[in-house]
């Protein structure tokens, strides 16, 4: 068990459709961070959020954009779709904005056709 | 731009063997080095982490790392892998003043052959 929920994990999507992933991040956790890993490669940093804003940002364009609640789950969301943005997409909880390990959960894997 | 890099893409060792996967960052102020684990069809497991102080850190699973500043790397070991270590290791860096945002490399596909 991660302790960080993610939904849904797989997805087919149309090129120039939207998508929402939504993240409950791991009890006691209150900051959310999502990566996107593309295939082969390593995770890179889309964003962070905690208490409700957005804290720190990647180089992604603005089609991705985020959104935290009260409860502190995230979701992500990509608009336009590209082929490029199939990936599996990570979303990672901490505490605070303390750099003292992230937990992960599985991901959703997203792709666009 | 930061980067993290990780020399080999995929490591094929027998069981009892030793292993080192390297590491190396680009950036030259102060940073937090982790290593994370990637078993087959599961989450991003953290195995060790460095923050500052003993520049040997041990993890979980016998897994252990070394911090060598003057080099910019953050090597990882095990005096002896089991076929269970079979995984994808990734390195990743977080730098001051990046609000904890990590910087991972592309991954080390690790395969331990019985």
């Amino acid at each position: 068990d991660a302790g960080v929920t993610q939904s849904p994990t797989h997805l087919i999507k149309t090129r120039g459709q939207q998508v929402t992933l939504r993240c409950s991040p791991k009890s006691g956790h209150d900051t959310v961070s999502w990566y996107q890993q593309a295939l082969g490669q390593g995770p890179q940093f889309i964003f962070q959020y905690y208490e409700e804003e957005e804290r720190q940002r990647g180089n992604f364009p603005d089609r991705f954009s985020g959104h935290q609640f009260p409860n502190y789950s995230s979701e992500l969301n990509v608009n336009a779709l590209l082929l490029g943005d199939s990936a599996l997409y990570l979303c990672a909880s901490s505490r605070g904005l303390r750099d003292d390990g992230y937990t992960f959960g599985s991901g959703t894997r997203l792709t666009v056709v | 731009a930061q980067s993290v890099s990780q020399h080999n893409h995929h490591v094929i060792l027998s069981e009892a063997a030793s292993l080192e996967l390297g590491c190396n960052y680009s950036y030259g102020g102060t940073v937090n080095l982790f290593w994370y684990v990637q078993y087959p069809g599961q989450h991003l497991q953290l195995l060790l982490k460095y923050f500052s102080g003993d520049p040997l850190v041990k993890g979980i699973k016998g897994f252990e790392a070394e911090f060598i500043k003057s080099k910019f790397s953050f090597n990882l070991r095990k005096p002896s892998v089991q076929w269970s270590d079979t995984a994808e290791y990734f390195c990743a860096v977080s730098y001051s003043g990046s609000a904890r945002q990590l910087t991972f490399g592309s991954g080390t596909q690790l395969t331990v052959l019985p």
